[in-house]
């Protein structure tokens, strides 16, 4: 296992359209975290995952945006009618409870042109 | 709202100084503290935790927390040119081994050779 996958790593887009990242978690972690990172800020919290379990969302999102864990293995993240304040780094994190520390994916870069 | 604060430099220093990051966070129930450090374009990637007040070293970093200051820092001794990236505070509110964290916007570090 080499760690955290995420996919696909760029993703141009018009706005309007719908895209949707994949995350594959390191194998034995039943937690898994989505972040969102703008330019010269740092990553937001967005949702997070025990295993199928969504237990948290943010207000920053909205609900043009969704993600899913269906079997508590690798999750998706989905955009709707994507708008150009979405363009960002998408990041994908993972941790199991023993952890004393979540594992970063290289995210996925959003472009909405 | 909770908060985590970092100047967001630039920080210059020459190559085998001392780099001095520093970090304030404004819940007094926040129970773990991060450091990552970030490359441009890429995912951040741990450094240091630290959970107790006090120093924690880990080779060339030394981290340290002050819960009564609810202050943060990173020192990097003997400097490189390879450290030259944004280092990011997060916080960690709910303890545990949840890692829904709250980051700063970052520091831009610049080791001069």
């Amino acid at each position: 296992d080499t760690g955290v996958s995420q996919d696909p790593r760029h993703k141009i887009t018009k706005r309007g359209q719908n895209v949707t990242f994949r995350c594959d978690p390191i194998s034995e972690h039943n937690r898994l975290y989505w972040y969102r990172q703008t330019l010269g800020q740092g990553p937001e919290f967005l949702t997070y995952f025990q295993n199928e379990a969504q237990l948290e969302k943010s207000r920053l999102l909205s609900d043009r945006f969704s993600a899913e864990r269906p079997k508590g293995s690798f999750s998706t993240l989905e955009i709707q009618r994507t708008e150009q304040g979405d363009s960002a780094m998408y990041l994908c994190a993972s941790s199991s409870y023993m952890n004393t520390e979540a594992f970063f994916g290289q995210g996925t870069r959003l472009t909405v042109v | 709202q909770k908060e985590v604060e970092q100047n967001s430099g630039p920080l210059s220093v020459p190559e085998g100084a001392i780099a001095s990051l520093n970090c304030t966070y404004s819940d007094r129930g926040s129970q773990s503290f991060f450091w990552y450090r970030q490359y441009s374009g890429k995912s951040p990637e741990l450094i240091m935790f630290i959970y107790s007040n006090g120093d924690k070293e880990d080779g060339r970093f030394t981290a340290q927390l002050n819960k009564a200051s609810q202050y943060v820092s990173l020192l990097i001794r003997d400097s490189q040119p390879s450290d030259s990236a944004t280092y990011l505070c997060a916080v960690n509110h709910g303890g545990g081994s949840n890692y829904k964290l709250t980051f700063g916007k970052g520091t831009l570090l610049t080791v001069n050779p």
